[in-house]
């Protein structure tokens, strides 16, 4: 049982480039999420998807671009990448909603890098 | 505002010792409260899960304490090991806040020393 995983683990992009974060998990959760982690402050919500075919944006959502066509995999695009955009990454997943209590396994994150 | 603060940031302890981590927070209404743990460039995991009827939770050497009406939680840590070196996040869970129920904290960065 893999759980969520992440890849790549690090990336290194240039000021307008593009590129996609992969994830994928085996546990046949139907909420899935993505989060930027910054130095000083909280993880904060990307976009989320409570099954395939639905996504919706969180909490700082410009920039970036999501998509659910199965259950397994939600990958995440940045457009046209900003240095705004250095962070973690991670990937979290859970069988229903944290609102009703249930917990997030989270992928081990993509350190980006954008120069 | 929905927000949650730990302390303290930073914390350095012996190996063998016991150490108290603080969470407050102002999220209304309260869904449940969760102790993540998250070691050195892995993602955070959970340890614990508070609801609003629960005072106090265990999980092997961690407890976890909720006081609904002051919006405080603790998480102690008995007798320490140099595995337990990691950062640990207060995360807290609104009943409706629209697309974002979930408020983290900062987090507690605690290192155990030998």
């Amino acid at each position: 049982n893999a759980g969520v995983t992440q890849t790549p683990k690090f990336q290194v992009l240039k000021t307008g480039q593009s590129m996609t974060l992969q994830c994928a998990q085996d546990m046949n959760h139907e909420y899935m999420s993505w989060y930027r982690q910054d130095p000083g402050m909280g993880l904060r919500l990307i976009h989320y998807s409570v099954g395939a075919g639905i996504t919706d944006q969180g909490e700082v959502p410009n920039g970036y671009n999501v998509s659910r066509s199965t259950t397994e995999d939600f990958p995440l695009r940045l457009l046209s990448a900003a240095p705004s955009q250095t962070s973690v990454y991670f990937c979290a997943s859970s069988y229903g909603t944290p609102r009703e209590g249930y917990g997030y396994t989270f992928g081990s994150g993509t350190r980006l890098t954008v120069v | 505002k929905n927000q949650v603060e730990q302390s303290p940031q930073s914390l350095i302890i012996l190996e063998g010792k016991n150490c108290t981590l603080q969470c407050n927070y102002t999220v209304s209404p309260f869904s449940n409260l969760r102790w993540y743990k998250q070691d050195t460039g892995r993602g955070p995991v959970s340890l614990t899960i508070m609801t609003f009827s629960e005072n106090t939770k265990s999980n092997g050497r961690y407890t976890a304490t909720l006081d609904a009406d002051t919006k405080q939680s603790s998480l102690h840590i008995t007798a320490s090991q140099l595995s337990d070196s990691a950062s640990y996040i207060c995360v807290v869970s609104a009943l409706n806040s629209g697309n974002t129920p979930l408020v983290f904290g900062k987090g507690t960065r605690l290192s155990v020393i030998a």
